[in-house]
């Protein structure tokens, strides 16, 4: 059984620039969650995509979008950068209809200079 | 809107010194509580989830209780291994949104 992937581990912006994020959802799974982590704080919740399609969303700018494939990877994009946004950024996959554990992958750590 | 707050935010012990860390939460229709540990520079990895008062799940050293207003991770004689954050989270009405604590950074010494 594959666990969650991502890619890439670590990125280094510059404000204002643009960035995506990729994950592989574990085997099986058909929804993916994608949270965002500050230095010394909990994970926060940004959306959720389940069937390609947006199933939720925290208290997130527009700029923060996201998509889903068919084999239910998917991909964070976030637009005009700003310093704030410099955090790990996580991906987790579930199955809908299977239970309510989400499984986490290894993050991606973005820094914005 | 849903809230967690977990305690104490550091915990040291010395190996074999059982203790406990707490989450309490305020959430509309609990669907679910969740503890995750999270190593330094890694993804939280699950550990357990309750969905109702009185329930307990048991992994190794780590035993979860959960209550109406808060859940405990009971560490029995625990190891310098079991040093790492625990995080707790809790699902509400809305689907699939966990809403985590900020963690307890559990440090264990040999």
């Amino acid at each position: 059984e594959t666990g969650v992937t991502q890619s890439p581990t670590h990125l280094i912006k510059t404000r204002g620039q643009q960035v995506t994020l990729r994950c592989s959802s574990q085997s099986g799974h058909n929804t993916v969650s994608w949270y965002q982590q500050a230095l010394g704080q909990g994970p926060q919740f940004i959306f959720q995509y389940y069937r390609e399609e947006e199933n939720g969303r925290g208290n997130f700018p527009p700029r923060f979008s996201g998509l889903q494939f068919p084999n239910y990877s998917s991909e964070l994009n976030v637009n005009a950068l700003e310093l704030d946004d410099s955090a790990l950024y996580l991906c987790a996959s579930s199955l809908r209809d299977g239970g309510d554990e989400q499984f986490f992958g290894p993050g991606t750590r973005l820094t914005v200079l | 809107e849903d809230q967690v707050t977990q305690s104490p935010e550091a915990l040291r012990l010395q190996e074999g010194e059982s203790s406990s860390l707490n989450c309490s939460y305020t959430v509309s229709g609990l669907r679910g509580l969740f503890w995750y540990r999270q190593d330094p520079g890694k993804g939280p990895e699950f550990l357990f989830t309750l969905y109702s008062a009185g329930e307990e799940k048991e992994k190794e050293r780590l035993k979860a209780t959960l209550t109406k207003k808060e859940s405990f991770l009971h560490i029995t004689a625990p190891k310098p291994e079991d040093s790492a954050t625990y995080l707790c989270a809790v699902r509400g009405a809305s689907y699939g949104k966990l809403t985590f604590g900020q963690g307890t950074i559990l440090t264990v010494h040999p």
